[in-house]
């Protein structure tokens, strides 16, 4: 069984300052991880994935993510907030290997840009 | 545009009513998967299907069902709804060769049960 926590339903920063996203997870295997960004009545979009290798991961418009395993998180960052970031921000795990089973997301944290 | 396609976008019916979602994937994707996004329960996986084959099952009622079609397009029926049915479907597909870890999501279709 895996479940994801999303520290914090509402983040709140200002232009410019950085951008943390706590994710931590649980799973009896080693996981996938997944950052997603969902912008009102939209769809989700990868911002970026952790499979194997690297453990710190870049991902587009400006976002990382950094995997530890030894306190099973993997925050999303971004050194500069745009106003453009202001979005829904989901964290998700898969089960490592195989091509079954979908994703189990957090609930979600909302990144709200002060001008 | 990540080039999954779901209609309607809009869906609006009664209590005790039958609808059918229906999703295409990305040229070259075997696997789809069904979700259900709502205010009580967040985004939940309802269901995955490869090839044609059902492949994994989430949180999916029995009211529910889904299938793939041999053109790889997939179908979501929900049935008996209830108004805790209203939310957001969305549809993914995955398996392309340089992207088999990525799931691709359509823009979802709204589904309100009056």
């Amino acid at each position: 069984a895996q479940s994801v926590t999303q520290l914090g339903s509402h983040v709140s920063v200002s232009e410019g300052a950085l951008v943390l996203l706590r994710c931590n997870y649980s799973s009896s295997v080693p996981p996938y991880l997944f950052w997603y960004v969902q912008y009102p009545n939209q769809g989700l979009q990868l911002l970026l994935k952790y499979t194997t290798g690297a453990t710190l991961v870049k991902g587009i418009n400006g976002f990382e993510a950094e995997f530890k395993k030894s306190e099973t998180s993997f925050h999303l960052t971004k050194p500069s907030a745009h106003m453009s970031d202001a979005a829904e921000y989901f964290c998700a795990v898969r089960p490592w290997g195989g091509g079954a089973d979908g994703l189990t997301f957090g609930k979600g944290t909302h990144l709200i840009i002060q001008p | 545009d990540s080039g999954v396609t779901q209609t309607p976008k809009h869906l609006i019916t009664a209590t005790g009513q039958r609808v059918t979602l229906r999703c295409s994937p990305r040229s070259g994707d075997l696997s789809v998967y069904w979700y259900q996004q709502s205010l009580d329960q967040g985004l939940q996986f309802l269901i995955q299907y490869y090839n044609g084959e059902e492949r994994a099952k989430g949180n999916i009622l029995e009211r529910f069902s889904a299938q793939q079609f041999p053109d790889l397009h997939s179908e979501l029926n929900l049935s008996s709804l209830e108004l805790g049915d209203s939310a957001l479907y969305f549809c993914a597909s995955s398996g392309d060769r340089e992207h088999y870890n990525e799931q691709f999501f359509g823009p979802g279709t709204r589904l309100t049960v009056l």
